[in-house]
């Protein structure tokens, strides 16, 4: 499995742009890159994946460099809903089983 | 239909009690996982079923035991817990969990989890 390093922690301001880094820097060439969100006292949610080109859905857009070796994770606009531990999954995917990094706690300011 | 459901929401059980948790989905996913959450910790797998075959079991005590009766029904058998097993148990569902599935077919869905706490 492709280990991630993720902040700890961000902050931002509501109505703000959030780019929520990830590096995976042991990503094999096949492997997708996830992003799940957990949200206070809720399973995690889907958000986004991609595998080499930059990816856009009503989430968020997943920014994914030209070598595979880290993304971002970009909020448009920040909402007080979108406060959660945001997972960023590299690799890990195979047989469905996905290996969730620490995360990164993410407040969203009013 | 997008939601996986879990019951109960909260359990509490002592050491010598035998209790199950349950999880259900009707998307018509194939693969259906269960994983453990401590908190402030991220969710460890702990198991994966493949069209209703146990194909991932990540060294996990025999004191829990998962059952697949059919494609849309997941359970977790709990007998003689330890204090330490106290967590929140999430159930997922994606539409396959086949070697090489990539993309789209490993997205997984979660459940709202069982609180679990064992005196």
């Amino acid at each position: 499995d492709a280990k991630t390093t993720q902040p700890n922690s961000m902050e931002s301001n509501e109505e703000e742009p959030v780019h929520l880094p990830c590096n995976h820097s042991t990503i094999s060439g096949t492997d997708y890159i996830h992003w799940y969100r957990q949200l206070p006292s809720q399973g995690p949610e889907y958000v986004i994946h991609g595998l080499t080109s930059n990816v856009n859905n009503r989430m968020a857009s997943l920014a994914i460099a030209e070598d595979r070796k880290s993304s971002t994770l970009i909020l448009h606009r920040a909402t007080l809903r979108d406060a959660a531990v945001y997972y960023c999954i590299g690799g890990g995917t195979s047989y469905g089983k996905l290996t969730f990094g620490q995360g990164t706690i993410l407040t969203v300011h009013p | 239909d997008t939601e996986v459901t879990q019951t109960p929401k909260h359990l509490v059980m002592g050491m010598t009690n035998k209790k199950s948790l349950k999880c259900e989905q009707h998307m018509g996913h194939r693969a259906m996982y269960w994983y453990k959450q401590k908190a402030k910790k991220p969710p460890e797998l702990m198991f994966v079923y493949s069209y209703e075959k146990l194909s991932i079991n990540e060294s996990v005590p025999s004191r829990f035991s998962p059952e697949c009766p059919n494609s849309s029904l997941l359970n977790l058998h709990l007998h003689a817990l330890q204090p330490e097993d106290s967590a929140l148990y999430l159930c997922a569902s994606s539409p396959t969990g086949l070697a090489g599935a990539t993309g789209v077919k490993n997205i997984q869905y979660f459940g709202a989890g069982t609180r679990l706490s064992v005196l």
